[in-house]
């Protein structure tokens, strides 16, 4: 069976372009998190989907970040006008329902140049 | 606020050289402690979910214990393959958004 996987794994950009980081989750799994990791800190929660619906986007830390889930399936995460502070690895996490253990993928490492 | 505390940051060990990793919490009605270890370039891996206090779970030369304020991680007779950092995590109060601490990196040398 097939793990999460994440597109792409590695991203390199310009300050002030947009980026879209992609998720597939485990087939089956309703609920999906984004979480971002800095050099050095813990993970950040950024925004959780149950189905399509995102209950809780608390964690987006500005609003050049979006998330969209399409299906109850792929998502997407969005970031606009990139800052050099937005570089970090972003992992996509999935859940059978929300209450059982989260399945990590292997991130996007985002370097804003 | 819901808050999750790890330590030590980091720990050396020998191989066989047996240790415990330390996770503090602090939220309102526990609704399970998750365990995971994280390689460098890897997301984290998930290893345990503790329920009550007085829990207790087993992989391999890992156990997890679980109190009604912190949880430890004993690792018995380590040996190099299981450096890594290791992460605990709870979810908050009246949400399904996990809180993870900072997490201990382990490195255990041959």
């Amino acid at each position: 069976g097939a793990g999460v996987s994440q597109s792409p794994s590695n991203k390199v950009t310009e300050k002030g372009k947009d980026v879209e980081l992609r998720c597939d989750p485990i087939s089956g799994h309703t609920a999906l998190y984004w979480y971002r990791q800095s050099l050095g800190q813990g993970l950040e929660f950024l925004i959780y989907f149950q189905g399509n619906s995102a209950p809780d986007k608390s964690g987006l830390p500005s609003d050049r970040f979006s998330a969209e889930r399409t299906g109850g399936s792929v998502s997407t995460l969005t970031i606009q006008r990139t800052q050099q502070e937005d570089s970090a690895v972003y992992l996509c996490a999935s859940s059978f329902d929300g209450n059982s253990p989260l399945h990590f993928g292997n991130g996007t490492r985002l370097t804003v140049t | 606020e819901d808050q999750v505390t790890q330590s030590p940051e980091a720990l050396r060990l020998q191989e066989g050289e047996s240790s415990s990793l330390n996770c503090s919490y602090t939220v309102s009605g526990l609704r399970g402690l998750f365990w995971y270890r994280q390689d460098p370039g890897k997301g984290p891996e998930f290893l345990f979910t503790l329920y009550s206090a007085g829990e207790e779970k087993e992989k391999e030369r890992l156990k997890a214990t679980l109190t009604k304020k912190e949880s430890f991680l004993h690792i018995t007779a380590p040996k190099p393959e299981d450096s890594a950092t290791y992460l605990c995590a709870v979810p908050q109060g009246g949400s399904e958004k996990l809180v993870f601490g900072k997490g201990t990196k382990l490195t255990v040398n041959p």
